[in-house]
């Protein structure tokens, strides 16, 4: 497994603002992934972020609202510009270990008011 | 568009009884799928993975795989009242190497003391 934080734990927001999210591992990951859990549904993978590589994201998501850095093997920031209250969720970022399993990070609550 | 249904429940079973969480998927070119354990207000925990078809069993959790009918289940044996949790069943995309996954819904499940 992998030993996974995430920057801030929570944070309230006003809206048309940008919140930068880290997510840092404690072991070199190639694959990281950023998931959006709003209230009472699953999660909705939003993007994968290699290192080297442009981040991939999912139908749905658009690189100006999520723009995602990868500078490095274990550390990784989702960005959530222009935040409307529809913004309002649980964001994790996950890593694949090399054994093709998954592992989250505790999550970043966003409330946007 | 790749589905992975669960039953929302909750299911409700008492303790030391067998708690059996079901999930079918529309992927069929699929190849890895998982279970994780989501506590409230917390990330998600992965608890098992099954590749293969027919049984896997980990200590009181045994994952069975029927690729055939897309489905894919999970039983806990003696269930304790600290089983009570969100089961997410998650399917990843067919395609060599993308680690991408697809998660259910979740079902909620109660063990009643």
């Amino acid at each position: 497994s992998a030993v996974i934080s995430q920057k801030p734990s929570r944070d309230i927001c006003q809206r048309g603002t940008s919140l930068t999210i880290q997510c840092q591992v404690d072991s070199q990951v190639t694959m990281m992934f950023w998931y959006r859990q709003q209230p009472g549904q699953s999660l909705t993978l939003i993007a994968t972020a290699n290192q080297g590589s442009e981040a991939t994201y999912e139908s749905g998501f658009v690189i100006d609202k999520f723009p995602i850095s990868r500078p490095n093997l274990t550390f990784s920031t989702l960005t959530v510009s222009n935040m409307s209250p529809e913004d309002s969720s649980i964001y994790l970022c996950s890593v694949e270990t090399g054994y093709n399993e998954q592992f989250f990070g505790p999550g970043t609550r966003l409330t946007v008011l | 568009q790749k589905e992975v249904e669960q039953n929302s429940g909750p299911l409700s079973v008492p303790e030391g009884a067998i708690a059996s969480l079901n999930c079918t998927y529309s992927d069929r070119g699929s190849q890895s799928f998982f279970w994780y354990r989501q506590y409230s207000g917390k990330s998600p925990e992965l608890i098992m993975f099954i590749y293969s078809n027919g049984d896997k069993e980990d200590g009181r959790f045994t994952a069975q795989l029927n690729k055939a009918s897309q489905y894919v289940s999970l039983l806990i044996r003696d269930s304790q009242p600290s089983d009570s949790a969100t089961y997410l069943c998650a399917v990843e995309h067919s395609g060599a190497g993308s680690y991408q996954l697809t998660f259910g819904k979740g079902t909620k499940l109660s063990v009643i003391p």
